[in-house]
């Protein structure tokens, strides 16, 4: 059994503060890793993907991955009230299965 | 260009009655997949296809849950004899090929409620 790992939370930073996520995963095979934002009542949405050891960095959002330690982070810099979401973190498996951990609830506080 | 769309949104039915929930996915995507998201819980891997085929179905809950994919595009689910446990958000989402870098794109969902 394939296993993503995140806390639950909620995690919560004031406006303008940095927001980091963690997610640790089970398989040395993973291939590839993707951030998710998912607002309560939605549908998850990609926001940030990575592949290789590292930072990657688009925007205020960065992901960090070290496989060696099998763990991927995502840092959301200057946060906002609007980010205040669940954050879903998926590992992709032998190319066509993706495994989602259960999601962190970030909340915002103005 | 258009997103995943799935229909209806929502779906309120009586238990013991069959239903069909529909997936339109990504022009072009050829890996369709769907999950179910009870009320606050993670996202649960239902069926994968490629094409029309379907590699992994390991994660159907039991035989009254099927589903196909016709012309390598739009899918339906069908869940047959509904029961009260069947109530959540069923998510189809598509990404452009079996490639370990192709990310998952996600519908709107369909929201079932059986009552």
């Amino acid at each position: 059994q394939k296993e993503v790992e995140q806390n639950s939370g909620p995690l919560s930073v004031p406006e303008g503060a940095i927001a980091s996520l963690n997610c640790t995963y089970s398989d040395r095979g993973s291939q590839s890793f993707f951030w998710y934002r998912q607002y309560s009542g939605k549908s998850p949405e990609l926001i940030m993907s990575i592949y290789s050891n590292g930072d990657k960095e688009d925007g205020r959002f960065t992901a960090q991955l070290n496989k060696a330690s099998q763990y991927v982070s995502l840092l959301i810099r200057d946060s906002q009230p609007s980010d205040s979401a669940t954050y879903l973190c998926a590992v992709n498996y032998n190319f066509n299965k993706f495994y989602f951990g259960s999601g962190t609830k970030l909340n915002v506080k103005p | 260009g258009a997103g995943v769309s799935q229909s209806p949104s929502n779906k309120v039915t009586e238990k013991g009655k069959d239903v069909e929930l529909r997936c339109d996915p990504i022009s072009g995507h050829t890996a369709l997949y769907w999950y179910r998201q009870s009320l606050g819980q993670g996202l649960e891997f239902l069926i994968y296809f490629q094409g029309n085929s379907a590699p992994d179905k390991s994660g159907l809950p039991s035989d009254r849950f099927s589903a196909e994919r016709t012309g390598g595009s739009v899918s339906t689910l069908t869940i047959q004899r509904t029961q009260q446990e069947d109530s959540a958000v069923y998510l189809c989402a598509s990404s452009l090929l079996a490639s370990s870098n192709s990310p998952l794109h996600f519908g709107n969902g369909t929201r079932l409620t059986v009552t």
